[in-house]
């Protein structure tokens, strides 16, 4: 395990179309977070998963933002109906868990544009 | 108003110098701080963590001092090199709390 991967690394959609982003956390790592960075600024909280269990969502994510973690492996970002300034980074951590938050480590973004 | 500001916005320097960025922070109380690179296009990759008894922690040319009391912290780049090109990012972690307060980070040009 070489570290946080997220696929697919660039997505281009149009307006209006639905996307999905994965995210492959550290094995061992129970927590996996949803960052989204525009241009020039610092990654943004979107949610926080707990094992499986979805524990705080940002008023960053609209009713059109979906996120889930199965079996507290993989997660999965839906976007539905794209709109143009959905356009960004979203970036993917995990970490361990602890309350110094050691470990956190992201993954490479997925970056999304929508034309 | 972000928790964490990080100046300058930007800067350019030649190749072979040295740089310093500043990070200012009112996070409190909080475990530790961050200095992550980041790459266009890419994650942050983490350079430094600090506690908030530690007042500096070294990574290769990467040099960051952290001053609690002030609530400010630097990161040195020394003798830069062209692969510095990034954006560096300060990073508090709140005592307990899942969350990190991220700056909107510094972008490094290193010029020929």
């Amino acid at each position: 395990d070489t570290g946080v991967s997220q696929n697919p690394r660039h997505k281009i959609t149009k307006r209006g179309q639905n996307v999905t982003f994965r995210c492959d956390p550290i094995s061992e790592h129970n927590r996996l977070y949803w960052y989204r960075q525009t241009l020039g600024q610092g990654p943004e909280f979107l949610t926080y998963f707990q094992n499986e269990a979805q524990l705080e969502k940002s008023r960053l994510l609209s009713d059109r933002f979906s996120a889930e973690r199965p079996k507290g492996s993989f997660s999965t970002l839906e976007i539905q109906r794209t709109e143009q300034g959905d356009s960004a980074m979203y970036l993917c951590a995990s970490s361990p868990g602890g309350g110094a938050n050691y470990g956190y480590t992201f993954g490479s973004g997925t970056r999304l544009t929508v034309v | 108003k972000n928790q964490v500001e990080q100046s300058p916005q930007s800067l350019i320097i030649l190749e072979g110098k040295n740089c310093t960025l500043q990070c200012n922070y009112t996070v409190s109380p909080f475990s530790n701080l961050r200095w992550y690179k980041q790459d266009t296009g890419r994650g942050p990759v983490s350079l430094t963590i600090m506690t908030f008894s530690e007042n500096t922690k070294s990574n290769g040319r990467y040099t960051a001092t952290l001053d609690a009391d002030t609530k400010q912290s630097s990161l040195h780049i020394t003798a830069s090199q062209l692969s510095d090109s990034a954006s560096y990012i300060c990073v508090v972690s709140p005592l307990n709390d899942y969350k990190l307060s991220f700056g909107a980070g510094t972008t490094v040009t290193v010029r020929a």
